[in-house]
């Protein structure tokens, strides 16, 4: 049963660089699948961040991509994302989330988020 | 980008009743489409996956259907633990995106 869980800074000082960890249980981020984040600002809906395969190619949110990186490190099992020059819009929950490919009907494969951290909530303020 | 559409925002219903939440993509998107139920303070549940297959452990008054453009998600009969903010999100682009939101509200 794979399991995440975030962790960084809760706090972070406006034009600095937001940056969280995802720890990956029960299964290996070596897999054959997607690496990705999720964030929600307070009392709003879902905006997908981007997302980091097994041998490291990334796909980035094009309102975001150019204060994102994000990276692997198989040695702890665990993906990071990084965003620099961070504003106020940036307060949100920060979920990272797996992105597998499921065996649909037909016998086609599909694409879903199907295990969740529980969330970091980071503030932008000062 | 894709940009994905739901609708209604919010709904309010009564245990028991059916409802349904729809979903529309601004281009085909086949049938990868995909719905979560979120809580508050918890982190989104996948409970259809491929627009109409239901994800393990998911009860079975959850259905999907639809392809193309337009998506459907039914409840088939309300209950008190479905009352949750329901997103639909697209799989077919590698930039994943989600539609805004709807609210499910006791009546």
């Amino acid at each position: 049963q794979v399991q995440l869980q975030e962790s960084g800074p809760g706090l972070v000082r406006p034009s600095g660089t937001l940056s969280l960890t995802c720890a990956v249980s029960g299964g290996s981020i070596s897999s054959n699948n997607w690496w990705s984040w999720v964030r929600q600002p307070p009392g709003k809906g879902l905006e997908w961040i981007g997302e980091i395969n097994h041998s490291g190619i990334t796909n980035y949110n094009p309102t975001l991509k150019s204060r994102l990186t994000m990276s692997l490190d198989k040695s702890k099992n665990q993906f990071s994302l990084k965003l620099s020059s961070v504003t106020a819009a940036d307060t949100a929950v920060y979920y990272c989330a797996r992105d597998i490919s499921i065996l649909a009907t037909m016998g086609s494969l599909s694409d879903a988020f199907d295990v969740w951290g529980q969330g970091k909530m980071v503030s932008v303020s000062s | 980008d894709i940009q994905m559409t739901q609708s209604p925002s919010s709904l309010s219903a009564s245990v028991g009743d059916r409802v349904s939440i729809t979903c529309r993509a601004s281009q085909s998107i086949r049938s990868y489409l995909n719905w979560y139920q979120q809580k508050p303070g918890k982190a989104p549940k996948l409970l259809i996956y491929d627009a109409s297959s239901l994800q393990s452990g998911v009860p079975s008054r959850f259905s999907g259907s639809g392809s193309g453009t337009d998506f459907t998600l039914t409840i088939s009969s309300l209950q008190p633990e479905d009352f949750a903010t329901y997103y639909c999100q697209q799989s077919y682009s590698a930039l994943r995106g989600f539609g805004q939101g709807t609210r499910l509200e006791i009546k």
